[in-house]
């Protein structure tokens, strides 16, 4: 286990709702990075978080967005859902400026 | 934003076989090349990295081959184990894990 927990585990969503995802990061780790993992595909990097703002962006709309709390733990926020959202939701927390990271086990988001 | 390719899609080798994956990338800014695991409903475990100032880094069972001038990388499992069955992900990043870019992923059956 990494220390990385992620909630909830599965969650379903109507089309246009809007969700909120929750990470909190190992302890001792700083940043936090949020992946979008399609159904057979690897992971796609959405935004990275340090010192509560955002570090580094992917190509996701601006209805992806997100936050990052004193305490290091994140949260991922998606407005106006799609059905292409529909995917595993991965947080990866990590030093600033260090080559690991470690991924929590996942949010599995349906879209329907 | 793919601009790491993985290979096989899939394989099958019999138990106490090599397994053998090869990743490929483009970017040559990337600096850093871990290599994930991943088993249904988990998050990616980080398995073995390495940077391109080596050309081979072996942890057990594991091993990974990197060709600097190829920009080619490849995952090496000696005496493949039925536990090893899982998806293999390599992916490769500029050292600070902002922004990883992930292969599409190899799904690795170890037959009994």
């Amino acid at each position: 286990e990494t220390g990385v927990t992620q909630s909830p585990t599965h969650l379903i969503k109507t089309r246009g709702q809007q969700v909120t995802l929750r990470c909190s990061s190992q302890s001792g780790h700083n940043t936090v990075s949020w992946y979008q993992q399609a159904l057979g595909q690897g992971p796609q990097f959405i935004f990275q978080y340090y010192r509560e703002e955002e570090n580094g962006r992917g190509n996701f709309p601006p209805r992806f967005s997100g936050l990052q709390f004193p305490n290091y733990s994140s949260e991922l926020n998606v407005n106006a859902l799609e059905l292409d959202d529909s995917a595993l939701y991965l947080c990866a927390s990590s030093w600033q400026g260090a080559e690991e990271a470690f991924f929590g086990q996942g949010t599995r988001l349906t879209v329907v | 934003q793919q601009q790491v390719k993985q290979s096989p899609q899939s394989l099958i080798v019999q138990k106490g076989g090599i397994s053998i994956i090869n990743c490929a990338y483009e970017n040559t800014a990337f600096d850093y090349f871990p290599w994930y695991q991943q088993f249904p409903g988990k998050g990616p475990a980080l398995l073995i990295a390495i940077r391109p100032d080596v050309s081979e880094k072996k942890e057990g069972r594991f091993t990974i081959s990197f060709n600097k001038s190829a920009k080619q990388f490849s995952l090496h499992i000696m005496d493949s184990q039925p536990g090893d069955s899982a998806t293999y992900f390599c992916a490769a990043s500029t050292g600070n894990n902002n922004d990883m870019r992930f292969g599409a992923g190899t799904r690795l059956t170890v037959k009994p």
